[in-house]
């Protein structure tokens, strides 16, 4: 099993191009995330799913957007990159269950930059 | 607004010697604490995990003290080893409202073992 697989791992854009972020999981979870990581902010909440073909707003969702049209897959978009969104981008997935609650399975990240 | 404060920032510790990285937090729903620690460039991983219901949970090297009158928790790694150095988050998640499962990450602290 894969686990959690994002791709690209690394990005260079320019200020108002777009992209998007694909965050695939193989572990049949139902919950998917979306952090950033800065430093000296630790993991912060972008948008998260908890189901397929739902989505809902983190702690810093502004400039983003999510779709989540089928469960293994979660996508981050940005339609118009700015120099503030420069950041190491991680997905994660949890089953669901509330056993399984905040146990979080991480990808290994996407590092962005905007110039 | 960051619900969880995590101290110190960066820590540097002696081969054999004992770690400890301090959280505190203020939402009183929050009923799962995780620490997470991440090696540079993967995605973070769980370490151990506790729930409110006790005050203190060891895994091998790793203890979490867990303070619910304070709303405080601290890891502990005794016999610090040059293989833990990796940052390490804690975290805070609710069941409530709908067990979406979010975490709520601290700033991180980076830790580093000199042999």
């Amino acid at each position: 099993n894969a686990g959690v697989t994002q791709t690209p791992k690394f990005r260079v854009l320019k200020t108002g191009q777009s992209m998007t972020l694909l965050c695939a999981q193989d572990m049949n979870h139902e919950y998917m995330y979306w952090y950033r990581q800065d430093p000296g902010m630790g993991l912060r909440l972008i948008h998260y799913s908890v189901g397929e073909g739902t989505t809902a707003k983190g702690e810093v969702p502004d400039g983003y957007n999510v779709s989540r049209l089928k469960k293994q897959n979660f996508l981050l978009g940005l339609e118009s990159a700015a120099p503030s969104q420069t950041s190491v981008y991680f997905c994660a997935s949890i089953p669901g269950s509330v056993r399984g609650a905040g146990e979080l399975f991480f990808g290994e990240g996407s590092r962005l930059t905007v110039l | 607004q960051q619900q969880v404060k995590q101290s110190p920032q960066s820590l540097i510790v002696q081969k054999g010697g004992i770690s400890i990285i301090n959280c505190a937090y203020e939402n009183t729903a929050f009923d799962y604490f995780p620490w997470y620690q991440q090696f540079p460039g993967k995605g973070p991983a769980l370490l151990i995990a506790i729930r409110p219901d006790v005050s203190e949970k060891k895994e091998g090297r790793f203890t979490i003290s867990f303070n619910k009158s304070a709303k405080q928790f601290s890891l502990h790694i005794m016999d610090s080893q040059p293989g833990d150095s990796a940052t390490y988050f804690c975290a805070a998640s609710s069941r409530g409202g709908g067990n979406t499962g979010k975490l709520i990450f601290g700033q991180g602290t980076t830790l580093q073992v000199k042999p």
